[in-house]
């Protein structure tokens, strides 16, 4: 149980475009999810805090209008990456809160040409 | 603002090795402390931790006590296999609140066991 799946698990997209990244719980309900950065050999870098039903937190220093977070539904987040540019490519984490517990999904890697 | 701050890696044992990944932390207040591990392809895994000083986190052979007087929470396993290989990747919360809320990670040790 406690599973987290992402999709997609790797992108590439065009400068300039925007790409949507889906972050689900699969067998529980989660009224909060964290989305997470990381760039190659380093660590995990918060970037918001999504509640359900709410507007998401964003942790100083991330766009907000960049970096779009929806959380529509107890098992659905999605984090929209708009006029992705190269130095956005990265890998995107997202977890999920469950019975005092956070679990990971896989990650997506995103890559912007 | 509170930190970790992990030995860097990539660290390459033998099998049956005695395996230590070192592991400090700067935070206020009494942060819980955690350690994940990451296989290729996987999200990240919970390992163990430990909420207050003293504790000691310990799962599947892996052991790490919260040190508060060094703040530290070093890693250790007295004999690793090849299936232990893996990004290990320290973190903590603020303040005791559990590992629901915002965590703070450590850059990740990269393990790898030969057989």
């Amino acid at each position: 149980g406690a599973v987290v799946s992402q999709h997609p698990s790797w992108v590439i997209c065009k400068s300039g475009t925007s790409v949507k990244i889906e972050c689900r719980s699969l067998d529980f309900q989660a009224t909060t999810m964290f989305w997470y950065r990381q760039f190659p050999k380093q660590s995990l870098m918060l970037m918001a805090t999504s509640n359900e039903g709410s507007k998401a937190t964003y942790e100083q220093g991330v766009e907000k209008d960049k970096f779009l977070i929806n959380h529509a539904s107890l098992t659905l987040s999605t984090l929209t990456v708009t006029s992705a540019h190269p130095e956005d490519s990265s890998f995107y984490i997202c977890s999920a809160s469950s019975r005092g517990e956070q679990f990971f999904g896989p990650g997506t890697r995103l890559t912007v040409l | 603002g509170d930190s970790v701050t992990q030995m860097e890696g990539p660290v390459t044992l033998s099998e049956e090795a005695f395996l230590t990944i070192n592991c400090t932390y700067t935070a206020t207040g009494y942060p819980s402390l955690f350690w994940y591990v990451q296989y290729p392809g996987e999200g990240l895994q919970l390992l163990l931790k430990a909420t207050k000083a003293d504790d000691k986190g310990s799962n599947k052979g892996f052991e790490a006590t919260y040190r508060k007087e060094t703040t530290s929470f070093h890693l250790e396993k007295g004999s690793v296999q090849v299936s232990d290989s893996a990004v290990y990747f320290c973190a903590l919360t603020p303040n005791g609140s559990g590992n629901t809320g915002k965590l703070i990670f450590g850059q990740g040790t990269t393990l790898q066991v030969k057989p």
